[in-house]
Formats: C-alpha cells, sequence, structure tokens
C-alpha cells in the first residue's frame, strides 16, 4: 500500500463547478496533512495546511480532514480554468517526513 | 517565484560531466530538503538538513553528493550521472517547529543527462 494515494486523473470539471480532490493515507500517526498546486513546467506552490480534524477554509479552498478514516480532501469551489493543475497531498508521517502522493491532475473547462 | 531560488534553471551534462545545482533560502529557515521528481512518479526526498547537518540520506546512489555550508544555501554535487538521472531537481526549505513542517520550493532545476 502506498503511504500516500491519490486518484491521478484526470478530473475534469465545468467552470463554476466544485471541484473535488481526494487523498487517503496510511500512517495512523501522522500529524500534518498539505495541499500543493504545481503547474505543467513549475514547482509545487504550498496552497492549505490543516492540523487538525474538520474543515479549513481559505478563499475558493476548503481542506478537510478525518483522521479516523484517514482521509483529506480539497474542495475548490466556483472553479476557473487557471486552476487547472496537478494537486499534490503530501502528509507528514510518525517519523516526521513529508511524503507526497502522486498528484491529481484538474482540467477545469470554459 | 518564492523565497527560495535554484540556479541553473535548466542543465545538459555528459555522463562522464561534473556539475553543481544550487539552491539558497531568504525566509530565515532552519532546514532545506533535495526533490527529484521524475515524469509520472510523486516527488522523491532525497537528502534533508537541518541546522546544516544532514538528517536523511533517502538511499541515494554516490553520484549525488549534497553539500549544506550553512542554513542558508545547499549544494547538489552531481559527477558521471546516468540518463535515467534525467528529471526535475527541487530545492525547498521548511522552518522546523514540532508539528508544523511547511515546506516551500524553488523554482527546480530541469537536468537532461545524455
Amino acid at each position: 500500500q502506498k503511504e500516500v494515494e491519490q486518484n491521478s486523473g484526470p478530473l475534469s470539471v465545468p467552470e463554476g463547478a466544485i471541484a473535488s480532490l481526494n487523498c487517503t493515507y496510511s500512517d495512523r500517526g501522522s500529524q500534518s496533512f498539505f495541499w500543493y498546486r504545481q503547474y505543467s513546467g513549475k514547482s509545487p506552490e504550498l496552497i492549505m495546511s490543516i492540523y487538525s480534524n474538520g474543515d479549513k477554509e481559505d478563499g475558493r479552498f476548503t481542506a478537510q480532514l478525518n483522521k479516523a478514516s484517514q482521509y483529506v480532501s480539497l474542495l475548490i469551489r466556483d472553479s476557473q480554468p487557471s486552476d487547472s493543475a496537478t494537486y499534490l497531498c503530501a502528509v507528514t508521517n510518525q517519523g516526521g517526513k513529508l511524503i507526497f502522493g502522486q498528484g491529481t491532475e484538474l482540467s477545469v473547462k470554459p | 517565484e518564492t523565497g527560495v531560488t535554484q540556479t541553473p534553471r535548466h542543465l545538459v551534462m555528459g555522463m562522464t560531466n561534473k556539475k553543481s545545482l544550487k539552491c539558497e533560502q531568504h525566509l530565515g529557515h532552519n532546514a532545506m530538503y533535495w526533490y527529484k521528481q521524475s515524469a509520472k512518479k510523486p516527488l522523491e526526498l532525497m537528502f534533508v538538513y537541518n541546522f546544516k547537518e544532514q538528517t536523511e540520506n533517502n538511499s541515494v546512489p554516490s553520484r549525488f553528493s549534497p553539500e549544506c555550508p550553512n542554513s542558508s544555501h545547499l549544494f547538489l554535487h552531481l559527477h558521471t550521472l546516468q540518463p535515467e538521472d534525467s528529471a526535475l531537481y527541487l530545492c525547498a526549505s521548511s522552518q522546523e517547529i514540532q508539528g508544523v513542517d511547511e515546506q516551500y520550493f524553488g523554482p527546480g532545476t530541469r537536468l537532461t543527462v545524455t
């Protein structure tokens, strides 16, 4: 089992819709969870971090964490074509190492 | 662009060459990282430096040699690389506080080994 799993996509949503990106992790002792956005040919950019169960909202982005289910998600409301990118889920395991998923490619169609 | 810079941005080298990648962070962080990103693969952690001391070497071949002279600068020395080493090499930094480890990436060096 991979330590951090994401569907590779591509996930295609129409402009204005809600995009839902999902991530599961294997280390039950993980404490820190991050979402990075990576445009093609660019480096990852940190967009959200979440440390406790529940929802965390920042503008059009909402991160959701459920430690019991070992699940973290990212919702993007009112999706825009500029949101088209690969979204990387990253989890800090008990050993303190940041483990990345392989990323989900999101395409927002005008 | 973030507070982490990397040079060069692109590098083409032969298998017998020796080259170095440079990373500098302007964020006052105390930890720096080298990652490798190959096509269709997750980011792979290569090395971690915390307060200039190497704390992680993720089974990286010896043809990659890191150097961290101070907490703001990180180098990756390359020699006798293989074509499969062609990838995007990313530097990151963070301010390590227990339970919080937000890493910020530089723009990367696109390496091609011929």
